[in-house]
């Protein structure tokens, strides 16, 4: 399997513009979750999907942050407008959280780099 | 809450013993979880810890648990200048829905000296 795959890897981008981050989970996996990561607050959660339907949202910062899963294999987190305290890396991660919690655990993608200049 | 702490920052010179300390929330938590972050890249799994378990060594890795105080740590034994990354402590909780969800740390930068 080639993993949780994101998009972009890195972007650049002015404030008040629209950005749009893309996720792919692993196949078979039924939970997806999109973490951010600055230096001063480290890792956040900030949403987490299971079986494609919202379950918790309240780590999304601000009506500014807006997150979908259309369907098993796609996900995107959306920030509109943008402003320069968003630049973060923003991590998506899934598991198949169906039975028991096991050692298998969750797995993470490389990240997007965003900074908002 | 949710919370799992784990300070910010920690700095061993090569060679040295590495203790890395994290504290968790829900006593109930099955697996407790290390995770390394090398630069630029995503979070892998280090180890992990079934909550029976007191204690797990795996090569220069180990891991004491104290269900009592919900206090986790990290042991890395000659620490080397590959070893920094950060490092994430990470709980599983599981929900009245039948689902769970991972809650991780906000992650120990660890700094090796040569």
């Amino acid at each position: 399997d080639a993993g949780v795959i994101q998009s972009p890897r890195h972007e650049v981008t002015e404030m008040g513009q629209e950005v749009t981050l893309r996720c792919k989970p692993i196949s078979g996996h039924n939970s997806l979750f999109w973490y951010r990561q600055t230096m001063m607050r480290g890792l956040e959660l900030l949403i987490y999907f299971n079986n494609n339907v919202p379950i918790d949202d309240s780590g999304m910062p601000e009506d500014r942050f807006s997150a979908k899963m259309p369907n098993a294999s796609f996900s995107t987190l959306k920030i509109q407008p943008s402003e320069p305290r968003d630049s973060a890396v923003y991590f998506c991660a899934s598991t198949d959280s169906t039975g028991e919690p096991r050692r298998d655990t969750i797995y993470f993608g490389e990240g997007s780099w965003l900074t908002v200049v | 809450g949710e919370d799992v702490e784990q300070s910010l920052f920690l700095s061993v010179r090569e060679g040295d013993s590495s203790v890395i300390n994290c504290t968790y929330t829900d006593s109930s938590s099955t697996y407790l979880y290390w995770y390394k972050q090398e630069p630029g890249a995503g979070l892998q799994l280090l180890t992990y810890i079934f909550s029976n378990m007191d204690m797990k060594q795996d090569q220069r890795l180990t891991v004491l648990l104290n269900k009592k105080d919900k206090h986790l740590s990290l042991r890395i034994a000659d620490t080397q200048t590959g070893d920094s990354a950060i490092y994430f402590c990470a709980e599983v909780l599981i929900l009245l829905s039948g689902t769970y969800k991972y809650i991780f740390g906000t992650g120990t930068r660890l700094k090796v000296l040569a």
